[in-house]
């Protein structure tokens, strides 16, 4: 079954970290450019960063470029966000989708920054 | 950055009925342009992919039209599973952009 698990939410106090993964299973990960979406409560969804499947291009919303970092291992199957200097206003459900047509979705993991 | 915009925002509709969505992009996207349904609590799911094309599993009652700036997600004979919100996100260029929902009520 293709699928994509996320982990590593949680609550974070305003200024701090976390580091999200998404572990894939069924597909040929490497040969796949992977993204994160996140959608706050109540809230439509918003693009959060690209990478292709060599990681030598990345993209990012500049709502969070130069505090967030995505990255992946082709060899462990994951994709990674780092994030940093994190606000309030990044409060969200994170989930990773597959492709440039975003054809396969995670469940999402919580992400709470609040003091 | 291309703005996506959705109409209309919200819908109340009755089993059976064919419903329509609008999605025009602030400028031209070729066919590069998604759907997607998302229940509450739930991911989102992919439906539509190049505008036009069904992705594998969803029921041929959805359909999705339009090239360029203007299109269109048609359910053609809306079933209780049906109701949910709709997204339209255009994949032409960074930032990626998604439309900023329909929801459909009974």
């Amino acid at each position: 079954e293709v699928q994509l698990v996320e982990s590593g939410g949680g609550l974070v106090q305003p200024g701090g970290s976390l580091r999200l993964s998404c572990a894939a299973s069924g597909f040929s990960f490497s040969s796949y450019r992977m993204n994160w979406v996140r959608q706050a409560p109540g809230k439509g969804l918003e693009w959060v960063s690209y990478i292709s499947t060599s990681s030598s291009t990345i993209y990012y919303a500049d709502s969070v470029k130069g505090r967030f970092t995505i990255s992946r291992d082709n060899a462990k199957n994951s994709l990674y966000l780092q994030m940093n200097s994190l606000r309030a206003e990044d409060t969200a459900v994170y989930y990773c989708a597959r492709g440039n047509d975003f054809d396969i979705w995670g469940q999402g993991t919580m992400v709470t920054v609040s003091s | 950055d291309i703005q996506m915009t959705q109409s209309p925002s919200s819908l109340s509709a009755s089993v059976g009925d064919r419903v329509t969505i609008t999605c025009r992009a602030s400028q031209g996207i070729s066919n590069y342009l998604a759907w997607f349904q998302q229940k509450p609590g739930k991911a989102p799911k992919s439906l539509i992919y190049a505008s036009s094309s069904l992705q594998s599993g969803v029921p041929s009652k959805f359909s999705g039209s339009g090239s360029g700036t203007d299109f269109t997600l048609t359910i053609s004979s809306l079933q209780p599973e049906d109701f949910a919100t709709y997204y339209c996100q255009q994949y032409n260029s960074y930032p990626r952009t998604f439309g900023q929902g329909t929801k459909v009520e009974i």
